[in-house]
């Protein structure tokens, strides 16, 4: 089963909310992922995890929190978001192995409109 | 660093074509490399990858890409276009952080397909 389950697929939040995204995978893997996909241009990485611990962090605003509970689960918090960071948020999974010839996994995304 | 250049952003073929989207890649080290398609309002599915070993990749719904080392190039082609190829593709190659790949994308090409 080569699934990335991605929750909620939409949500809308104001300026001032908290909210969180999650993602789960039952593949094993142990590198998980979140990327920022905004309309027409390619997914830009935004954070990895590697065995439960950060391991990547693209100078992403302190507004986007990460977290790995376990090797199953990756969660995004988000809090005082802006209008621009409304986007298609993309959780991914990867066997966390010595080889960068490992397939990355892509759930569906998660839609954020933030109003 | 690495990265991936794909020539042509839009690219139209009448069904039954030939579909030829193009991907060069700059890397300093041999490259682990990636064709991904996004269909409207979707995650990213692998398509077909280079690793080692045999440079013409098979992949799915009848696509492949020849890696070619002195064109430093990866790309992807199908023989004959379906209306159901319509969607963006993205040509990404992998780089090695610690214990986790890290994927870096082309700017994509969306392929349109006309009756």
């Amino acid at each position: 089963d080569t699934e990335v389950t991605q929750t909620p697929k939409h949500l809308v939040m104001g300026m001032t909310n908290k909210k969180s995204l999650k993602c789960e995978q039952h593949m094993g893997h142990r590198a998980m992922y979140w990327y920022k996909q905004k309309a027409k241009k390619p997914p830009e990485l935004m954070f990895v995890y590697s065995y439960e611990k950060l391991s990547i962090n693209e100078s992403v605003p302190s507004r986007f929190s990460p977290e790995c509970p376990n090797s199953s689960l990756l969660n995004l918090h988000l809090h005082a978001l802006q209008p621009e960071d409304s986007a298609l948020y993309l959780c991914a999974s990867s066997q966390a192995m010595l080889s960068s010839g490992n397939t990355i996994y892509f759930g569906e995304g998660s839609w954020l409109t933030v109003v | 660093a690495q990265s991936v250049t794909q020539l042509g952003s839009h690219v139209s073929v009448s069904e039954g074509a030939l579909v030829l989207l193009r991907c060069n890649y700059s890397s300093s080290v041999p490259p682990y490399l990636f064709w991904y398609v996004q269909y409207p309002n979707q995650g990213l599915q692998l398509l077909l990858k280079y690793t080692t070993g045999a440079t013409l990749v098979k992949g799915i719904n009848g696509f492949e890409a020849e890696f070619k080392k002195s064109e430093t190039s990866f790309h992807l082609t199908k023989p004959s276009a379906h209306m159901s190829d319509a969607a963006e593709y993205f040509c990404a190659v992998s780089t090695f952080p610690g214990t986790a790949s890290k994927l870096t994308f082309g700017t994509g090409t969306r392929l349109q397909v006309t009756l």
